[in-house]
């Protein structure tokens, strides 16, 4: 199966700054999904998107479905300790799941 | 709480051995997913359920098999045909009829000793 193409692989950034990262596809998606997931844990559900061009917020992240709908952004704003983890995108098309390979996000106090 | 329950968090194996990984939601959802992650890699499908008694197979689902006998349960029997069982397994489950969204139960980790 296809995965996605997410980027950055990983980011290290000091406290405080803002964080973007993006996933990208050949393919067309009709919801894309944003996860973090901690090291031995499961990936928690941060942000779902259902339409193109959709902006969507939750708390200090925001997330937006591409109007290609072929891609998705997620951004963190003043970036904490807390926010370290692994963040990866997925797409659905009918009734399958697509993966990107996630996004390691270190925060330097 | 509403959720999905993965046990046992962490299974220790011998080659040869067949062993079985729970999964339980009570999310009322009625598909539900096997996945493995392994290092530097995105989730692989390895079965996935959208109704009871019906099940199909993913990407890598050889050395793998399951069992859908009541919606709230999905287990995962890694056999001694799997040839590198040693992974991350994660199960989730959706509600097909609305969102979209997926959710994910904490993981299993098996080693093969």
């Amino acid at each position: 199966g296809q995965q996605l193409n997410q980027s950055p692989q990983s980011m290290f950034i000091q406290e405080g700054e803002d964080v973007s990262m993006n996933c990208t596809s050949s393919s067309i998606f009709n919801t894309w999904l944003w996860y973090k997931q901690d090291p031995g844990e499961g990936p928690v559900l941060l942000i779902a998107l259902y339409k193109a061009g959709e902006l969507t917020s939750n708390g200090r992240l925001t997330a937006q479905f591409g109007i290609t709908r072929k891609d998705s952004f997620l951004n963190i704003s003043a970036s904490i300790p807390s926010d370290v983890g692994i963040y990866f995108c997925a797409g659905l098309v009918g009734n399958q799941f697509y993966f990107g390979t996630g996004t390691s996000l270190t925060v330097i106090p | 709480d509403g959720g999905i329950t993965q046990s046992p968090k962490y299974l220790f194996r011998k080659e040869g051995q067949n062993v079985t990984l729970s999964c339980e939601q009570n999310l009322n959802h009625d598909a539900m997913y096997w996945y493995r992650q392994d290092p530097g890699q995105g989730l692989r499908l390895i079965y996935y359920s959208q109704i009871v008694n019906d099940f199909q197979k993913g990407d890598i689902a050889e050395g793998y098999s399951v069992s859908r006998e009541k919606k709230e349960s999905f287990p995962l029997t890694v056999t001694s045909a799997q040839k590198n069982p040693t992974a991350f397994y994660l199960c989730a489950s959706g509600d097909r009829s609305n969102t979209g969204e997926l959710f994910f139960g904490e993981g299993s980790r098996l080693t093969v000793l």
